[in-house]
This record gives structure tokens, C-alpha cells and sequence, in this order.
């Protein structure tokens, strides 16, 4: 039982590009939350899932985009990168509890 | 979401017990108390929750007042790698859409 995994670990992009962040549970949670952590601050939410096929927006959606295919993954994608998109997201699974779980982290730095 | 305050820093020495203090006093008869924890670098981590009554498992007990207005997230005996942001969260469980609200925290630091 892996729990939530993320990839890749580290990346820098230029200003402009674009790339996707990957998100894996085996649990079969159907809660599922994209965040992200600017230094020294809290989380805040980009997008969330409540099950395959069903997505929407969180509190800082604008830049990014999700899809939810499956339960076990849900996909981050960054389009047109910004230096305000440096950050560190973490991707998280819900269980019946309400006990998230979060994955490693992709540290991300756009220059 | 109760608003909920944490001391910002405590020492404890290693294999002593560290007792984490938290205060809400606003809290709804139907929301609970969760305890993440964030090691530098790392994705939080679940700790423990509970509503009205104490509650343990292997990794920390949560003591909650009668009156529910604060805790106490008791971990036995804190090693160097317990070290790290706790946070106490307060929170209905419903997951619509709510994301966790992640204050301050309160840095625990062990020593040798």
C-alpha cells in the first residue's frame, strides 16, 4: 500500500512552458485535493475531486487544470508557467473520516 | 471552521513527553478536533482526531476539556524525529470541497 504518490519530486520550467504534476492513490479514496505552499505560509486549494469524472474549482484555481479519469489519479496541469506558480504542491486523498492524506510533494520553480 | 490558537514554538527534551496545547473556544457541538503535523519538507500528516472524548493511538493521545473549548495533543515519549509544525484544526467532517485551514501551527522542536 503505497499511499498517495507524486511526481516528479523536483522540476524548473522557463517562463511560458507547460507540464503536468502526477498524483497517485491506492486506497480507493474518492476525495481528492490538489494544494499548493508558498514558503513560510498554509495550503491553499487549487482544485479537488469528489470522484472519477467530477472536478472543480478550489481558491486559486487560475492557471491550472485537472482531470479525473480514474480513482487512483488525478493529474495537475500547469499551462503557460509563471514565477508565481513557484511553489511546493502537494496532493492529498480523503478517506470516510474526513483524515486526508497527502502525498511527498513536487517542488516547482518557474524561472 | 472554529478558529482555533497554538502556541508558536515549545522545546522538549528527547523521550520526555511533549504536551501541545490548543485553544478553541468557538467550537460547534458537531465539529471535531484534528491534529496535522509537517515535517520540514514534507506533506502533512495526520495525527489524531476526536470530538468529545480522549482518544490514542500509536502515535499520540488527544486530550479534550469537558467544556470542548481546548486540548492537548500528548505525544509519550517525543524522539529528535518528532520534530516539526503541529497543527490543530477544527473542522466538521464534510469534504465537500472544504480544504483544511492550516494556521500557524506551533514548532515543536526536541533536543538531544
Amino acid at each position: 500500500n503505497a499511499g498517495v504518490t507524486q511526481t516528479p519530486k523536483f522540476r524548473i520550467l522557463k517562463i511560458g512552458q507547460s507540464m503536468t504534476l502526477q498524483c497517485a492513490q491506492d486506497m480507493n479514496h474518492n476525495y481528492m485535493y490538489w494544494y499548493r505552499q508558498d514558503p513560510g505560509m498554509g495550503l491553499k486549494l487549487i482544485y479537488y475531486s469528489v470522484g472519477a469524472g467530477i472536478t472543480d474549482k478550489g481558491e486559486v484555481p487560475n492557471g491550472y487544470n485537472v482531470s479525473r479519469s480514474t480513482t487512483e489519479d488525478f493529474p495537475l496541469r500547469l499551462e503557460l508557467a509563471a514565477p508565481s506558480q513557484t511553489s511546493v504542491y502537494f496532493c492529498a486523498s480523503v478517506d470516510s473520516t474526513d483524515t486526508q492524506y497527502f502525498g511527498p510533494g513536487t517542488r516547482l520553480t518557474v524561472l | 471552521d472554529a478558529k482555533t490558537t497554538q502556541p508558536p514554538s515549545m522545546d522538549c527534551a528527547e523521550g520526555r513527553a511533549a504536551n501541545l496545547p490548543c485553544n478553541h473556544s468557538t467550537i460547534s457541538g458537531n465539529e471535531y478536533v484534528y491534529w496535522y503535523r509537517q515535517i520540514h519538507s514534507q506533506g502533512p500528516q495526520y495525527i489524531i482526531h476526536g470530538l468529545k472524548n480522549n482518544e490514542t493511538n500509536e502515535m499520540a493521545s488527544l486530550i479534550i476539556t469537558e467544556d470542548r473549548k481546548s486540548s492537548t495533543l500528548i505525544l509519550p515519549h517525543a524522539t529528535l524525529r518528532d520534530t516539526a509544525v503541529y497543527y490543530c484544526i477544527v473542522r466538521v467532517t464534510e469534504t465537500s470541497g472544504s480544504r483544511l485551514t492550516f494556521g500557524e501551527g506551533t514548532q515543536l522542536t526536541v533536543n538531544p
